[in-house]
């Protein structure tokens, strides 16, 4: 069975730092895998994904993300944040076979210092 | 584009009674997905449907819940009765199936409360 493993639950960062968020995964294939984010009270809105090709995979908003396939990990990275990304970030795994069906993450909260 | 549409955004019920929530997903989408989010268990996969049949209801709670799309335009979630234990957000989403890109299309949510 597939998994997601967000070990963050909370990472508070200032305005103009960088930011990295990790994520694991368990899948039994190549993995299709995806980094979502959500604003309050909004649905998920897709950043990023990695199918396959070049491991480091460019998103919306300045993030990007690294595939690394020994490390079973597919971490999201941005340069300097904006206070507008403040919101709740999750990644997820799923398999085009399986008809898209994703498996979530629990989610890393970020939080913007001024 | 219209994109995902639920309804209704908020709902507050007793416990015992049905609710019905609705999910209109974006046309030309032949797959549609509910989701449950709550705090205690993060984004749970309800049930999945490709073109209008229901593929995998493995993530259903329990029999009082289910989930029915007539056709490619609609799609319902029926808990009946309702427990406290149900409130929770629901998510549709939708996406281009068979030629599709993995990508997921999210609605705003139902955020359900039951008393």
């Amino acid at each position: 069975a597939q998994s997601v493993t967000q070990p963050d639950i909370h990472i508070t960062v200032s305005e103009g730092a960088s930011l990295e968020l990790r994520c694991n995964y368990s899948y039994g294939a190549t993995p299709y895998l995806f980094w979502y984010v959500q604003s309050p009270g909004q649905g998920l809105q897709l950043l990023l994904k990695y199918f396959s090709g070049d491991t480091l995979v460019q998103g919306i908003k300045g993030f990007e993300a690294e595939f690394k396939r020994s490390q079973s990990s597919f971490n999201l990275r941005k340069p300097s944040v904006h206070w507008s990304d403040a919101a709740e970030y999750f990644c997820a795994v799923g398999a085009l076979a399986a008809g898209n069906k994703l498996t979530f993450g629990g989610g890393t909260r970020v939080l913007v210092k001024p | 584009d219209a994109g995902v549409i639920q309804s209704p955004r908020h709902e507050v019920t007793e416990m015992g009674q049905e609710v019905t929530l609705r999910c209109k997903p974006i046309s030309g989408h032949n797959s549609l997905f509910w989701y449950r989010q709550t705090m205690m268990r993060g984004l749970e996969l309800l049930i999945y449907f490709n073109n209008n049949v229901p593929i995998d209801d493995s993530g259903m709670p329990e029999d009082r819940f289910s989930a029915k799309m007539p056709n490619a335009s609609f799609s319902t979630l029926k808990i009946q009765p309702s427990e406290p234990r149900d409130s929770a957000v629901y998510f549709c989403a939708s996406s281009p199936y068979p030629k599709n890109t993995g990508e997921l299309f999210f609605g705003e949510g139902s955020r359900l409360t039951v008393l």
